[in-house]
């Protein structure tokens, strides 16, 4: 069964810092790796997709990494902005469906 | 093109009381699920589908009936409400090969009293 785990549960940085979210899964064999934002209140909004056999994945401010041999994925967030902050959730993905992480609760202080 | 549409957003139910949750995609996706969203526990998957007729169960199945008689529509059933099924529920889907990831709805919050 495949289990994600999200580091840190919670951060808070001063605007303007560049920060880093860890995501660990335990099986490798994930067809994807899929980076979402949630605001409170809200649906989920995709950030990245990583396939299997990729390694990388990079949209505006932020970059995600996929290692499938160690089982990890960071999501790097350049210049962070107030708007950042929000929920990111990591997401490991197979033909039955998504397994999720609890999350990193971020929030980027003005 | 609408992407993933669930209704209804809000929805309070008397324990014992049946509903069900819509979810509908405009986007010819092949692949649907549903999840439930609980403070401490993160979201977890509760059936799945990955074409018409096909349905599968998940993590956390009980209670809850799936049907996928089209491929843009798979509604979920709760067939006696418990206050233990208060949660956010969220519908998904994915192109037939869901290495191209998930699409989702804004969820639906539902509260059993």
């Amino acid at each position: 069964k495949q289990e994600v785990t999200q580091i840190p549960a919670a951060l808070s940085v001063p605007e303007g810092e560049n920060l880093v979210l860890n995501c660990s899964f335990t099986d490798s064999a994930i067809y994807n790796l899929q980076w979402f934002r949630q605001d409170p209140g809200k649906g989920l909004t995709s950030l990245l997709l990583i396939q299997s056999s990729q390694r990388e994945q990079t949209s505006g401010r932020l970059n995600a990494s996929l290692d499938k041999s160690s089982g990890r994925s960071t999501l790097y967030i350049a210049a962070s902005q107030p708007g950042d902050s929000a929920t990111y959730l990591c997401s490991g993905g197979g033909a039955d469906g998504l397994t999720f992480g609890k999350g990193t609760h971020l929030i980027i202080q003005p | 093109n609408a992407g993933v549409t669930q209704t209804p957003k809000f929805q309070v139910l008397k324990t014992g009381q049946s509903m069900t949750l819509q979810c509908a995609q405009d986007m010819n996706h092949e692949y649907m699920s549903w999840y439930r969203q609980d403070p401490g526990m993160g979201l977890r998957l509760i059936h799945y589908s990955v074409g018409a007729g096909i349905t599968d169960q998940g993590e956390v199945p009980n209670g809850y009936n799936v049907s996928r008689s089209t491929t843009e529509d798979f509604p979920l059933r709760l067939l006696s409400a418990a206050p233990s099924q208060t949660s956010v529920y969220f519908c998904a889907s994915s192109y037939s090969n869901p290495r191209n990831g998930y699409t989702f709805g804004s969820g639906t919050r539902l509260t059993v009293v």
